[in-house]
């Protein structure tokens, strides 16, 4: 089945311990995104990247960090340099410009 | 800067209770606007794209439209497995996204 795939579904981490988010993807979409939800707020874009080996700082890039060493995975990695990184992490692709997203199913991550 | 206002936050309806959610946006240039429907601890689903005002997009129950400064999506007769969040949003360039709050739906029998 085609479709994105970001693992694991829940993540839990003690404050000042970096954790990557893992998306992969088999749709053959060029483009990959990084959102991040937090109740009341919509989603805000963390990171993007619209060709292997070159992303963009999305709205709040601060704090995190991603590569895109292959077409088909976006990891993004939430450093302790962020100061509120509990929230719902969406992982995108898309296919062209002015084109809806497809998104994952998320993963949950909790810092104590 | 673009803007996305969805009302209202939350809404609940008996089964068969029709209505509508509201979603406003403030863009420079509109290149499209998407709804989607959120399940809880899921991603959000693609729904619809509207490109221009007057435009209609129906599935099931649900009927989007879209005029110059708003869209609207339609319930008739809900039922209890309609119940999610529906969010809006709209592209800003680079397939950027600015997302509404979303419009959480509760259905009941």
């Amino acid at each position: 089945d085609g479709g994105i795939t970001q693992s694991p579904k829940y993540l839990f981490r003690k404050e000042g311990q970096n954790v990557t988010l893992s998306c992969e993807q088999n749709l053959n979409h060029d483009a990959m995104y990084w959102y991040r939800q937090d109740p009341g707020q919509g989603l805000r874009l963390i990171y993007y990247s619209q060709i292997v080996n070159d992303f963009q700082k999305g709205d709040i890039a601060e704090g995190y960090s991603v590569s895109r060493e292959k077409k088909e995975s976006f990891p993004l990695t939430v450093t302790s340099a962020q100061k509120n990184p509990t929230a719902f992490y969406l992982c995108a692709t898309g296919v062209k410009d002015n084109s809806p997203l497809h998104f994952g199913n998320g993963t949950r991550l909790t810092v104590t | 800067e673009d803007q996305v206002t969805q009302s209202p936050e939350a809404l609940r309806l008996q089964e068969g209770e029709s209505s509508s959610l509201n979603c406003s946006y403030t863009v420079s240039g509109l290149r499209g606007l998407f709804w989607y429907r959120q399940d809880p601890g899921k991603g959000p689903e693609f729904l619809f794209t509207l490109y221009s005002a007057g435009e209609e997009k129906e599935k099931e129950r649900l009927k989007a439209t879209l005029t110059k400064k708003e869209s609207f999506l339609h319930i008739t007769a809900p039922k209890p497995e309609d119940s999610a969040t529906y969010l809006c949003a709209v592209p800003r360039g680079g397939n950027k996204l600015t997302f509404g709050t979303g419009t959480q739906l509760k259905v009941e029998l």
